[in-house]
């Protein structure tokens, strides 16, 4: 079975903080994304990776980086955390051949910013 | 712009009755659609997709979808609810060979209340 951990299901952190969130797959994916999810808005995709250091943005990147230094390990960061980046976090991997295009997801990592 | 919409952010239903919820998606081509379901404090877990070919799917515990070309639609359906339905569900879309890559466009999710 596929398996996505992300490093902490619960976080508070203060504001102004650097945040880190760290998300690991074992099945040599080489898609990796990070998304957020509120109530109301669904999820959102902040950045993808389809390779070790590539990097793209998605739709609400502002506030957000990312690190891919090794093909399992998909890192967000956020330089300067705000209450607004409260939320859910959600990391996902899928495979870029074949047939299976789904993703996969993690459990989730429930940051608090105050 | 918005690929896929679910119109109801709630749907209750009885255990035993038949239980639809809904997805339509507004993109060109042929997309790839698929369902996923989160109970609370969890991740989302995959239960069907639809690539190409036959129009139903299956998927898992008990679940199906019916791709509708005409209407843009990719409802999902259960002929039986149980109360363990109970979740928040989630319509995907993946366009191919969009600029997004291998990304996957959701809806805002469509809460299921299952009652005994």
């Amino acid at each position: 079975d596929v398996k996505v951990t992300q490093s902490s299901r619960y976080l508070v952190k203060r504001t102004g903080e650097k945040v880190f969130l760290e998300c690991v797959q074992d099945m040599d994916h080489e898609n990796m994304f990070w998304y957020r999810q509120d109530p109301g808005l669904g999820l959102r995709l902040i950045y993808f990776s389809y390779d070790v250091k590539m990097k793209e943005k998605g739709d609400i990147p502002e506030g957000y980086s990312v690190s891919r230094e090794k093909k399992e390990r998909f890192s967000l960061i956020l330089e300067s955390a705000s209450t607004n980046q409260t939320s859910m976090y959600l990391c996902a991997s899928s495979s870029q051949f074949g047939t299976v295009y789904e993703q996969y997801f993690g459990p989730g990592t429930r940051l608090t910013v105050t | 712009a918005q690929s896929v919409a679910q119109p109801e952010d709630q749907v209750n239903v009885a255990e035993g009755n038949p239980l639809t919820v809904k997805c339509t998606y507004s993109v060109s081509g042929n997309p790839y659609l698929f369902w996923y379901v989160q109970y609370p404090n969890r991740g989302l877990q995959f239960l069907l997709k639809y690539i190409t070919g036959d129009n139903l799917v299956k998927g898992s515990y008990g679940f199906e979808a019916e791709f509708n070309k005409s209407q843009t639609s990719f409802h999902l359906k259960k002929p039986s609810a149980l109360v363990s339905d109970s979740a928040l569900y989630f319509c995907a879309v993946r366009i191919p060979n969009s600029n997004s890559g291998y990304a996957l466009n959701f809806g805002k999710g469509t809460s299921l209340l299952v009652t005994p």
